[in-house]
């Protein structure tokens, strides 16, 4: 049972824009930055979003993020099937004294 | 290039130890906080510990306290993880991963596999 929550998969279509989302408490996404990572099968995961919103250099501008209260958002525009992977989010948790992932939401683009 | 080179895995009956290396090359190892981060087998990442940048703080996963400890040489630009009582559910890849920023994991190492069983 991860930390954070999020939907185990999702899907689009290319073109279209998707959202996931990922859901956590006050006591981590409610005081600390938001991350995003993306996963392909067999491969090391790969910084896509930090600080809620920021992306690393190389990262498309077609990936957006977002947070509000105890929730955080990210989105991908103009679709294409080299998206699907897994992504997940990630945050600081003070209770817990260290970084806590959520379980992971598996994206197919149909 | 920021390189970070895992070794040490392999299969490990119940019970028993290992001990993982993570190499480091392309930056400036003691300026950041150094992690290990594991996936089980279809399942989905998990952190295990962290380590400040010199050492002098550590914390761990509440499954793997008392049993995994992490440390690392910054002459040596190395971090390491021992682990001890292994258990079937640390069988897991585990990655080397840095962090410039609370969970924000910049760069990661290929991964290598820790195999618990019989």
């Amino acid at each position: 049972q991860s930390v954070l929550t999020q939907p185990p998969s999702t899907s689009g279509t290319p073109g279209q824009k998707v959202t996931m989302s990922c859901s956590g408490s006050s006591s981590n996404i409610g005081t600390n930055y938001v991350c995003w990572y993306q996963q392909f099968p067999g491969t090391a995961p790969k910084l896509l979003i930090y600080r809620n919103n920021e992306r690393p250099s190389g990262v498309p501008d077609r990936f957006s993020g977002s947070k509000s209260g105890t929730s955080a958002s990210l989105a991908i525009s103009g679709l294409r099937s080299e998206d699907e992977a897994d992504y997940y989010c990630a945050t600081w948790d003070d209770s817990l004294n260290g970084p806590v992932f959520g379980g992971g939401t598996e994206l197919t683009v149909l | 290039e920021v390189q970070l080179v895992e070794s040490g895995g392999g299969l490990v009956q119940p019970g028993g130890s290992l001990r993982l290396s993570c190499a480091a090359s392309g930056f400036r190892f003691n300026s950041y906080w150094m992690n290990w981060v594991r996936q089980a087998p279809g399942k989905g990442l998990e952190w295990v510990a962290y380590i400040k940048r010199d050492g002098t703080e550590t914390n761990y996963v509440d499954s793997v306290k008392g049993r995994f400890r992490i440390s690392r040489d910054n002459a040596r630009n190395s971090l390491y993880l021992q682990m001890n009582s292994l258990r079937a559910e640390d069988t897991a890849v585990y990655y080397c991963a840095t962090e410039n920023g609370l969970a924000r994991f910049d760069s990661w190492g290929q991964g290598i596999l820790v195999t618990v069983s019989s």
